[in-house]
């Protein structure tokens, strides 16, 4: 099973809003990931987390906050974002740093 | 210059034909490939991944890897409407810098 969910689906806030996405894995992989993607573009990293321990972390505003509670779960904590902060908030998970990435179906996020 | 190139598209084929997807890449010491399907409004999908030069070969699908020329290479073969997508390739040189390059992805279009 190489499956990585994600909720929500689809996400609506208001820029004084503070919410969470959730990621959960459960084949064992000991680093995750969470991404950014807008329109017709790849994936940007904004966090890593290797054996739940925060390891990357690409300069990313304040207004995002990255938890790890265990090795299966990691979230995403918005708070005060920018309406160009809309896009796909992608997880993924590897069984180590640098191999292969196994990505959730992502939440939609729209920022108003 | 991007270290990986490839050529968005769209490309567009009729049903059943052979479909070859392409990235260059300008790093050396990248060594190891994966290709990504992502539908639209969707995770990335994982299709092939691969450390060595060569082909492989997974049911419709065939990788290429050419370190000499710096030259990778997806193969769909009996291309199906289903197969319309996005295919992203991504490396990494797994030593020194695990975080993926991405190509800027390709938009494919099968005719039925």
């Amino acid at each position: 099973d190489t499956e990585v969910t994600q909720t929500p689906k689809h996400l609506v806030m208001g820029m004084t809003n503070k919410k969470s996405l959730k990621c959960e894995q459960h084949m064992g992989h000991r680093a995750m990931y969470w991404y950014k993607q807008k329109a017709k573009k790849p994936p940007e990293l904004m966090f890593v987390y290797s054996y739940e321990k925060l390891s990357i972390n690409e300069s990313v505003p304040s207004r995002f906050s990255p938890e790890c509670p265990n090795s299966s779960l990691l979230n995403l904590h918005l708070h005060a974002l920018q309406p160009e902060d809309s896009a796909l908030y992608l997880c993924a998970s590897s069984q180590v740093t640098g191999g292969e990435q196994y990505f959730g179906p992502g939440t939609r996020l729209t920022v108003t | 210059q991007k270290e990986v190139e490839q050529d968005p598209g769209p490309l567009s084929v009729p049903e059943g034909a052979i479909v070859s997807l392409n990235c260059t890449y300008s790093n050396s010491a990248f060594q190891y490939f994966m290709w990504y399907r992502q539908y639209s409004r969707k995770g990335p999908e994982l299709l092939m991944y691969t450390y060595s030069s060569g082909n492989k070969e997974d049911g419709r699908f065939t990788a290429q890897v050419d370190k000499s020329s710096k030259y990778i290479s997806l193969f769909i073969r009996d291309s199906q409407p289903s197969d319309s997508a996005t295919y992203l390739c991504a490396m990494n040189d797994m030593d020194s810098n695990y975080q993926l390059i991405w190509g800027a992805g390709t938009k494919l279009i099968i005719k039925p």
